[in-house]
Parts: C-alpha cells; structure tokens; sequence
C-alpha cells in the first residue's frame, strides 16, 4: 500500500486566497483526520470523518476552514480566503480499527 | 475531555537506553500510541497498546502500561543517532468518540 497520500506537499499562497488541501486515505480505513502542526500550538485536530460523515470539528479554527469526504477514497480542506496565521503544516491521517497512519503532510505558507 | 502529557525534551547518551514518559486524564482510552517524527517529516507510528496489556516489546522498543497510574512509558533500548526525533503520546477512546489526543512531544536529543 502507498500509504496516506497528500498533495500537494507545498503550497506557497496570497493572503485572501483560496487554499485547497487533499488527502487520500489507505484503502479500507474507516475514518480519517486533518491535523495541523505549529511550532506555537503544536499538534492539533481539525476534523475527522468516520465512514465519510464528519463527527467531530470542533478543532476547525473558524468558518473560512471546511473539510469534506465525498467518498471513501478522497478528502478536502478548504481555507477560504486564507490569512497569514494559517500557516502550518496540514497533515491527513487515515484509520483502521486501532493503527492511524499519517500522510507526509502539506506545508502551506501564506505571505 | 482527555488530556496527554509528557516532557518536552530528553537528552541521552548513544548506546544508552531513553525512557520517554507520558500520562493521559481518559482511564477509559482504549489504545496508547507512540509515534516518532523526524525533522520535517510526518508522524511515523512506532507501536500501540492496547489498554488491557501491561507490556509490549517491539525489536529495541519496549511499552509499558500503568493503568492505574494512568502512566505510559516508552524504552528506546541501545539509543542511536537516528532515535533523535521527537516522540508523540497518543491515547485514544474507541468507546467514546474515537478521537486521538496528542501530546506536544518529547524532542529527544542523543549526546555523542
């Protein structure tokens, strides 16, 4: 298996601008997580989806951040219009009954 | 809701043994995790616990369990250059709401 795949791995933006992160999970996990990773709050949960429907996302900072699953085999994040403290690393990890696996993870930088 | 601790830094000695600590508040969590991140990669799943086992031994990496504690440990056995990495604690509640709560990870660093 290819493992969690990301893409892309970098993504330098605009303030203002629409960021489009993706994510597509090991084949036969159940649920999947967007983390976020900062030097200053570390490692947070954003949202995660189990069997495609969204259960938790308290951890979305506010509205210009959604996330969907339209199907078992492809996520989205979305930042829309994106600021300069959304700058992180945005790591994707799928689910299996107990082992979860990260994907390399998107590093956004927004100027 | 479920918190996880752990120190923020270890220093060791190369061929020594690291013991990496963490608590968790969630008596209930049902799987433990370690999970190894290298500098500018992503997080790596080095082995888990499930809560009804006290010890799991994996190559160099041994797990213990104190439930009663609520007390997790990680033994790097023989620590090499390449253990240097940061080490995340993870306790997770299948029961719950299967989420997975982190800890800020234990950046260990190997002394020549």
């Amino acid at each position: 298996d290819a493992g969690v795949i990301q893409s892309p791995r970098h993504e330098v933006t605009e303030m203002g601008q629409e960021v489009t992160l993706r994510c597509k999970p090991i084949s036969g996990h159940n649920s999947l997580f967007w983390y976020r990773q900062t030097m200053m709050r570390g490692l947070e949960l954003l949202i995660y989806f189990n069997n495609n429907v969204p259960i938790d996302d308290s951890g979305m900072p506010e509205d210009r951040f959604s996330a969907k699953m339209p199907n078992a085999s492809f996520s989205t994040l979305k930042i829309q219009p994106s600021e300069p403290r959304d700058s992180a690393v945005y790591f994707c990890a799928s689910s299996s009954w107990w082992e979860q696996y990260f994907g390399p993870g998107t590093r956004l930088t927004v100027t | 809701g479920e918190d996880v601790e752990q120190s923020l830094f270890l220093s060791v000695r190369e061929g020594d043994s690291s013991v990496i600590n963490c608590t968790y508040t969630d008596s209930s969590s049902t799987y433990l995790y370690w999970y190894k991140q290298e500098p500018g990669a992503g997080l790596q799943l080095l082995t888990y616990i499930f809560s009804n086992m006290d010890m799991k031994q994996d190559q160099r990496l041994t797990v213990l369990l104190n439930k009663k504690d609520k007390h997790l440990s990680l033994r790097i056995a023989d620590t090499q250059t390449g253990d240097s990495a940061i080490y995340f604690c993870a306790a997770r509640n299948m029961n719950r709401d299967d989420k997975i709560i982190f800890g800020k990870g234990t950046r260990l660093h190997i002394l020549p």
